[in-house]
């Protein structure tokens, strides 16, 4: 069965602490993951797609990075305002219109 | 830039009854989906829709549960007889490329 585990649950850093968020995926085979970031009440608001192993994307403070087995959202001396959910999703080989298999999220609080 | 929009923002409906909640997809995006997500879970997949037609579905889209694209713009889903369970957030998505860029939502609340 294709699933997505995050971790940790919910990460709570000072303003300009650097960390790193981790999903772990176990898929048939993957046509792609992605990343979104979901503010409370709203919707998943897209960062990143990645396609194939040794991948890595860059946008702000975020850059994301991607092996067989799990990805990673490494977030670089973070503000306040990136505090939110990160949401990991897979889109497997074999779903016809690639719907996607989210993981739970990653609650990430910044504090001032 | 263009943007999926949903209404209502948040529905109240008592048990039993039928609701309707409705997605504008970006324009030229040809693949439109619905996910719901209960309060504290994981987003999941319902329905996905290409071309006219249901491609895909998953175990929750039950026969409760229908969708329509009426006109060239809109994108709808039914729920026929709401359950105390079906409370979630629903979100429309589309997708012209390979990423789904997702709608705001629709708080459903069943009484």
């Amino acid at each position: 069965e294709d699933q997505v585990t995050q971790s940790p649950e919910a990460l709570r850093l000072q303003e300009g602490e650097s960390s790193s968020l981790n999903c772990s995926y176990t898929v048939s085979g993957l046509r792609g993951l992605f990343w979104y970031r979901q503010d409370p009440g709203k919707g998943p608001e897209f960062l990143f797609t990645l396609y194939s192993a040794g991948e890595e994307k860059e946008k702000e403070r975020l850059k994301a990075t991607l092996t067989k087995k799990e990805s990673f959202l490494h977030i670089t001396a973070p503000k306040p305002e990136d505090s939110a959910t990160y949401l990991c999703a897979v889109q497997a080989y074999g779903g016809s219109q690639g719907n996607l298999i989210f993981g739970k999220g990653t609650k990430l609080s910044v504090k001032p | 830039e263009p943007e999926v929009t949903q209404t209502p923002s948040h529905q109240v409906t008592q048990m039993g009854q039928e609701v309707i909640l409705r997605c504008v997809p970006i324009s030229n995006h040809l693949y439109f989906y619905w996910y719901r997500q209960i309060l504290g879970q994981k987003v999941e997949f319902l329905v996905s829709f290409y071309n006219n037609e249901i491609s895909e579905k998953s175990e929750i889209f039950d026969d409760q549960f229908s969708v329509e694209r009426p006109d060239g713009s809109n994108f709808t889903l039914k729920i026929r007889s709401t359950k105390l369970e079906d409370s979630a957030m629903y979100f429309c998505a589309s997708r012209g490329g390979s990423e789904q860029f997702f709608g705001p939502g629709t708080r459903l609340t069943v009484l």
